[in-house]
């Protein structure tokens, strides 16, 4: 299974919003409702951030919101906060009982 | 709440097997998928795969033919074993709470490193 496909990196100012794509196919993104987005700063484990495409776990800013059309979701971050500045990861469930992660993007906060 | 702990050799040779336990407290391991995923240094995340309570397993199918993972929920753990390991496999194992049907992985465990060299 390959990696999903996402920018390498993505930047924004402080207040402004970004988002970052994550593009997979068919058997994995486009075929399942089963996205999730992860947030790493260095040294630390992954934290959760989005799952099933759209809904947040308790705890995460609203400032993050999933979506998804086709064979690409996408995470955007609204009202961008230099604590933002980190690693992000998407993940989906595959028609092979798997998962793949994306390929990563870091967000820079200028 | 649930928390997860890696342990195991931070050092294994070529050729050999790698073994970790990931001690899960806090919570039950019933009815929950436990998965293992990895990161090489400076590189992204990887899904090495999952175990049931029950025991039943998914692999990643790139690893499939040198992956083992167990639970044993007598000790509340599950467990990692990747044969005939190479420098490919040095990286940062963590283990999380996921799988079917919870399609994310939360929590995650702190994560060891494992360097593969002689």
């Amino acid at each position: 299974q390959s990696a999903l496909t996402q920018p390498a990196s993505v930047s924004g100012s402080p207040g402004q919003s970004i988002t970052i794509s994550c593009t997979g196919t068919s058997s994995d993104v486009g075929g399942y409702n089963y996205v999730s987005w992860y947030q790493q700063h260095p040294g630390k484990a992954p934290k959760f951030m989005i799952y099933d495409v759209i809904h947040r776990p308790s705890g995460v800013s609203n400032r993050f919101s999933g979506s998804k059309s086709g064979n690409t979701a996408s995470l955007t971050i609204s009202g961008l906060q230099a604590e933002d500045e980190a690693d992000y990861y998407c993940s989906s469930y595959t028609s092979s009982y798997t998962y793949v992660f994306g390929t990563g993007t870091k967000v820079t906060v200028l | 709440q649930v928390q997860l702990q890696e342990s195991g050799p931070g050092l294994v040779k070529p050729s050999e097997t790698l073994s970790l336990t990931c001690s899960v407290s806090g919570g039950s391991m019933s009815h929950f998928y436990w998965s293992w995923i990895r990161q090489p240094p400076g590189k992204g995340l990887e899904w090495i795969g999952c175990v049931y309570y029950t025991g039943s397993t998914n692999y990643n199918p790139s690893l499939k033919s040198r992956v083992t993972i167990s639970v044993d929920m007598s000790k509340n753990q599950f467990s990692l074993k990747l044969s005939s390991v190479t420098a490919a496999d040095t990286a940062v194992y963590y283990c999380a709470r996921g799988g079917p049907p919870f399609h994310w992985f939360d929590p995650w465990g702190q994560g060891t490193l494992v360097t593969v060299s002689s």
